[in-house]
């Protein structure tokens, strides 16, 4: 079984919809990341966490809400879907001080 | 402002022959860095890392070299095989970790048989 489970792992939704996706891992760490690629951009961080009461801010966070639900669980909402946000969503995790394990992704399409 | 830059989008390399992998980064807090690499449709994978207490660490066929000075990174994979085929992402962070890795926007290695 994957370290870090993402679902969905594809979705086309509608613009204006609510869309959730959803991350679990089994690495037992405290701290779960996540991050938009976009072809020719990179990896750009929406939101973090870095324990269950924390959440913060990345570099992209307009438009989407996360929650941590609880240790192994931290989902990201787009509260209304735009084109734009169409892109491939990472979800990935780490421990202080050490490299991140990243989920399979999920490639959002938003029409 | 790119903390962590990639300035080849892409790479073609020989079977068998070394390619090398540049990063430049920008924030002398980095202390840390590391190189993923990335199929498609796959999450990215973590390949080799280096602290700045070190200018250089080897894992089999893969290599990172850190130039404080320069603020550079490069990874070489001597020798290259088609498999290494992929993007790679260069990542940095301070080593106390009070903040996410940043990366920069990959490079994407061909290596021809």
């Amino acid at each position: 079984d994957a370290d870090v489970t993402q679902t969905p792992r594809n979705r086309i939704t509608k613009t204006g919809k609510r869309i959730m996706l959803e991350c679990s891992q089994t690495k037992g760490h405290d701290r779960m990341y996540w991050y938009r690629q976009d072809p020719g951009l990179g990896l750009r961080l929406i939101y973090y966490s870095f324990d269950v009461k924390d959440i913060n801010k990345g570099e992209i966070s307009d438009g989407y809400s996360v929650s941590r639900q609880a240790q192994a669980k931290f989902s990201l909402s787009l509260e209304s879907a735009i084109p734009n946000q169409t892109a491939l969503y990472f979800c990935a995790t780490s421990d202080l001080g050490s490299e991140a394990f990243f989920g399979q992704g999920t490639r959002l399409t938003v029409v | 402002d790119q903390q962590v830059k990639q300035n080849s989008p892409s790479l073609s390399v020989q079977e068998g022959r070394i390619s090398i992998l540049n990063c430049d980064y920008t924030n002398s807090m980095f202390d840390y860095f590391l190189w993923y690499k990335k199929y498609p449709a796959e999450g990215p994978t973590f390949l080799i890392s280096i602290s700045s207490i070190k200018d250089k660490n080897e894992d089999g066929r893969f290599t990172v070299f850190l130039n404080k000075s320069a603020k550079h990174l490069s990874l070489h994979i001597v020798p290259s095989q088609p498999g290494d085929s992929a993007v790679y992402f260069c990542a940095a962070s301070p080593h106390s970790g009070n903040t996410p890795l940043v990366f920069g926007k990959g490079t994407r290695l061909s290596v021809i048989a």
